[in-house]
């Protein structure tokens, strides 16, 4: 069975602080591999798709990194802001049509 | 573009009701799935299509059947509804296997 791990559960961050956090997936049959913002009462959008090994991403604040040969990708925030707060999700798929989706690391920004 | 749109918002149901939830697509996306989501758990395939025509079952299927007639819609059918379907339900499309994927609203189900 396939797991996709995220860490940590949730954390709580003053504004103004950067934070990242990690994604687990597993190291074989790599595909690609999502990040998705998820805020309350709403449905998740899609942050970035990642397919290489050494992949990075940026989207303003908001960077992503991949390593698909120990299976894991930082999701990193510089500067967080309080509309920041949302659940980050990552998803892994080995090329067919499953993707694999972590539990989410709940991020709150305090102002 | 709408997106993808889901119908209804909310639904409660009785033990052993059945029912269908509405998914469509206005994107041309071929491929589309199913997710349920659970307090303390990841979103959870249930069903998917790769095609008009093409489905085929995700992690946990049980209770729940699909068809995909045409590209636009995915609809999700409970046969004979039970609390343990008490859920929060997601669509999903993307245009290319591996590919972003674009959720719907959600549809909040609860069975009693």
């Amino acid at each position: 069975i396939l797991n996709v791990e995220q860490s940590p559960q949730s954390l709580h961050v003053q504004e103004g602080d950067s934070t990242n956090f990690t994604c687990s997936f597993p190291s074989s049959n790599f595909y690609a591999l999502h990040w998705y913002r998820w805020e309350t009462a709403k449905s998740p959008e899609a942050l970035f798709v990642m397919t290489l090994n050494g992949d990075e991403k940026k989207k303003g604040r908001i960077s992503a990194t991949l390593n698909t040969k120990e299976g894991y990708s930082y999701l990193y925030i510089k500067g967080s802001q309080p509309e920041d707060s949302a659940t980050y999700l990552c998803a892994f798929t080995s090329g067919t049509y499953k993707y694999i989706f972590g539990t989410g690391t709940r991020l709150k920004v305090l102002a | 573009n709408a997106g993808v749109t889901q119908t209804p918002k909310f639904q409660v149901l009785k033990t052993g009701q059945s029912m269908t939830l509405q998914c469509a697509q206005d994107m041309n996306h071929e491929y589309m799935s199913w997710y349920r989501q659970d307090p303390g758990m990841g979103l959870r395939l249930i069903h998917y299509s790769v095609g008009a025509g093409i489905t085929d079952q995700g992690e946990v299927p049980n209770g729940y059947n699909v068809s995909r007639s045409t590209t636009e819609d995915f609809p999700l059918r409970l046969l004979l509804a039970a609390p343990s379907q008490t859920s929060v339900y997601f669509c999903a499309s993307s245009y290319e296997q591996g590919g972003e994927q674009y959720f719907g609203p959600g549809t909040r189900l609860t069975v009693t």
